[in-house]
């Protein structure tokens, strides 16, 4: 199994609302991301997960609040979030550090949409 | 500021030609891969090249990398329409933990 599922697909929300992104993988890989993506730009990376501890967030926002439950899962818990921050959200997993030679394998990403 | 920049950033050529793009970085790094992406999905690895290589082959895909100059350029032969998407090239700095993208080449393939 070499994919990464991400659920939902597509996600519409008010500015009140608290929902999660959910990221699963079974290939093994001990590292985990969280990228968003705007139209017609490359994506942005969010945060990363190694061995399922926060290794690196990029100065995000609170309103978006990562977590790792175990080794095969990543969320992304959302809350009070704002228009701006309608985008694709993608995460990756890797077997290993991404500068040891490794590739990066995404899920389809979940489109969100904030109202 | 972003490690890749990529040219151009969109390319249209027809069916059967060649698509050649380009990325240029600024700093040091371990490796540097390709991604493409179609519409409004995830990405998918195409192609890694490390720091030590010049030149590597998928396919029908050509990779290069010159890094006293920082850049790199995927070379495309043969082009069909399926091969319509947006292309990214990624880098990656010794030990890190992350890629950086390049702005990305949209690429349109016309039958």
């Amino acid at each position: 199994d070499t994919e990464v599922t991400q659920t939902p697909k597509h996600l519409v929300m008010g500015m009140t609302n608290k929902k999660s992104l959910k990221c699963e993988q079974h290939m093994g890989h001990r590292a985990m991301y969280w990228y968003k993506q705007k139209a017609k730009k490359p994506p942005e990376l969010m945060f990363v997960y190694s061995y399922e501890k926060l290794s690196i967030n990029e100065s995000v926002p609170s309103r978006f609040s990562p977590e790792c439950p175990n080794s095969s899962l990543l969320n992304l818990h959302l809350h009070a979030l704002q228009p701006e921050d309608s985008a694709l959200y993608l995460c990756a997993s890797s077997s290993d550090r991404l500068g040891m030679n490794t590739e990066a394998f995404f899920g389809q990403g979940t489109r969100l949409t904030v109202v | 500021s972003q490690q890749g920049e990529e040219d151009p950033q969109a390319l249209s050529i027809q069916e059967g030609e060649n698509a050649t793009m380009n990325c240029s970085y600024k700093t040091s790094i371990n490796n540097l891969q390709w991604y493409r992406q179609n519409s409004g999905r995830g990405l998918v690895h195409l192609i890694l090249i490390r720091s030590n290589e010049r030149e590597k082959h998928s396919g029908r895909l050509r990779v290069t990398l010159d890094t006293s100059k920082k850049s790199s350029s995927l070379l495309i032969t043969a082009s069909r329409a399926a091969d319509t998407a947006s292309y990214f090239c990624a880098t990656a700095l010794q030990g890190a933990q992350k890629l950086v993208f390049g702005q990305g080449t949209r690429l349109t393939i016309n039958p």
